[in-house]
C-alpha cells in the first residue's frame, strides 16, 4: 500500500498570505490527523477528520482549519499567515479499528517571510 | 490533563552500546502508548505501540519498549545501537476512546559515535 503523501512538500509565503496544504491517506484510510511541529512547542495537534467531518480540535485560533472530501484526502488551510506558521505540518492517517494508530506523511514545510 | 515528559533532550551513545531512552506519561487510565522516530526533514515512523497484555512489545529495528504502569513509564531500549538509529525519537499517548489526537513528548535525539 502507497504510504501517506503530502503535497507541496516545501512552500514560502509572506505574512498576510494563506496556503493550504493537501494530505492523501493510506487507501482505506478514513481518519485523517493534522499536526504542526515547531522547535520550541513540539509537535502539536490541530484537527483531526474523519468521513468528511471534524471530529477533534486542538488549541489553534481560528485561522487554522481544514476540511475532508469523499474519498478521504484532506486539505488544511492557514489565512493570514503570521511569521510564527512557519513549521513542519505533518498529516497522519489511521483506520477505523479504535486504537488511533496513525501514519504519518513526510510533511509540509512552511516558511512564513 | 494528559502530558508526555521525555526527560533527556539530547543522548549520545556508542555504536554497539545499548540504548535507553525514558518516556512518563501523565494520564488518568491506561492509555495507547507508541514510540515514533523521525530521521531529519522526514515525517514520523511508528517504532512500537502498546494497547494491551504483554507489558513488553517489540518493534522494528530491533527495538522494544516495556509499560510500567506503576510508574507511569514507557521505556525504549534497545541492545545495540547501530549508526543508522542516529534520529529523533517521539513517545506518545492516544486516550482510549478518543480518535485523532496523540499527545507528543518534545523528543530526544539520538547520537551515535563510531
Amino acid at each position: 500500500k502507497a504510504g501517506v503523501t503530502q503535497t507541496p512538500r516545501y512552500l514560502i509565503k509572506t505574512r498576510g498570505q494563506q496556503v493550504t496544504l493537501s494530505c492523501s491517506p493510506i487507501s482505506g484510510h478514513r481518519s485523517v490527523s493534522w499536526y504542526q511541529q515547531t522547535p520550541g512547542q513540539g509537535l502539536q495537534f490541530l484537527f483531526e477528520y474523519f468521513s468528511e467531518t471534524q471530529r477533534n480540535k486542538g488549541n489553534f485560533p481560528g485561522r487554522f482549519s481544514g476540511r475532508q472530501f469523499s474519498n478521504s484526502r484532506s486539505e488544511m488551510n492557514v489565512s493570514t499567515l503570521e511569521l510564527g506558521d512557519s513549521a513542519l505540518y505533518l498529516c497522519a492517517s489511521s483506520s477505523t479499528s479504535g486504537y488511533n494508530e496513525q501514519f504519518f506523511g513526510p510533511g509540509t514545510r512552511l516558511t512564513v517571510l | 490533563a494528559q502530558s508526555v515528559t521525555q526527560p533527556d533532550i539530547h543522548i549520545t551513545v556508542s555504536e554497539g552500546a545499548s540504548l535507553e531512552l525514558r518516556c512518563n506519561y501523565s494520564y488518568g487510565a491506561t492509555p495507547y502508548l507508541f514510540w515514533y522516530v523521525q530521521s531529519p526533514g522526514q515525517g514520523l515512523q511508528l517504532l512500537l505501540k502498546y494497547f494491551s497484555g504483554d507489558t513488553l512489545v517489540q518493534g522494528i529495528k530491533g527495538f522494544e519498549a516495556e509499560f510500567k504502569r506503576s510508574q507511569s513509564s514507557f521505556n525504549l531500549r534497545k541492545p545495540s545501537v547501530h549508526w543508522s538509529d542516529a534520529a529523533e525519537y517521539f513517545c506518545a499517548v492516544g486516550e482510549r476512546g478518543s480518535q485523532g489526537n496523540l499527545i507528543f513528548g518534545k523528543g530526544t535525539k539520538l547520537s551515535v559515535k563510531p
